[in-house]
């Protein structure tokens, strides 16, 4: 089955400061690599996808992500955070080996804290 | 132009009773995903539905959860005879139709809280 980890529970950073959420990803195959926000009792919002192509996805919000592959990567970033950035981050990938069932498997998520 | 609709909110329900949640796909999408988010956990897949289809249910626990997505109106999952391990948030996502792409993200709706008590 395909995967991702996301290895750290809280990431903390000053407003301003540039803002890394890391993920690495199990798959066979192609990976297909989402990233979502989630506020607080909200639904996720969509950010970025990485498909193919340039392995660096510009998404939502200023944010970014890197698609490594010989380190199956796919970190979060954003070069200046907002204290409007604090909210919970999930990776998540493709599921399914069926073609049209795009089931998602996410991460435990992230909470990103940023002080002001 | 309005999103996943996603209703009640908030569920309350006894031991024992039925809860059932009820999701409005974004207009023009006819895949229904839901899942489960347990406290402290991310989200976990339940079942994946078309129109009159249930696709995937690989993540439905085998008793007394049932979802379906008929021909009119919204999708329901159903639950029966809940417990207080039923107590989570259930979040419901819809894509447009495929046709091969295996790249659409998913639009997810506000989800319902649901409490056993």
């Amino acid at each position: 089955a395909q995967s991702v980890a996301q290895p750290e529970d809280q990431v903390n950073v000053a407003e301003g400061n540039p803002l890394t959420v890391k993920c690495t990803y199990s798959v066979s195959g192609n990976p297909y690599l989402f990233w979502y926000v989630q506020y607080p009792n909200r639904g996720l919002q969509f950010l970025l996808k990485y498909i193919t192509g340039d392995n660096l996805v510009k998404g939502s919000y200023g944010f970014e992500a890197e698609f490594n592959k010989s380190q199956t990567s796919f970190h979060l970033k954003k070069p200046s955070a907002l204290v409007s950035d604090s909210a919970l981050y999930f990776c998540a990938v493709r599921d399914s080996p069926l073609w049209g069932n795009n089931r998602l498997a996410f991460g435990k998520g992230n909470q990103v804290v940023v002080i002001p | 132009n309005a999103g996943v609709m996603q209703n009640p909110r908030h569920l309350v329900r006894r031991r024992g009773q039925e809860a059932r949640l009820r999701c409005s796909p974004m207009k023009g999408h006819s895949h229904v995903y839901w899942y489960r988010q347990l406290p402290e956990e991310g989200l976990k897949f339940m079942v994946y539905l078309q129109k009159e289809n249930i696709i995937d249910e690989s993540g439905m626990p085998k008793e007394r959860f049932s979802a379906e997505f008929p021909k009119e109106g919204p999708s329901i999952l159903r639950i029966q005879q809940v417990v207080r391990g039923d107590s989570a948030a259930y979040f419901c996502a819809s894509s447009p139709t495929t046709r091969g792409k295996r790249d659409q993200p998913q639009h997810f709706g506000d989800g319902t809280r649901l409490s056993i008590l």
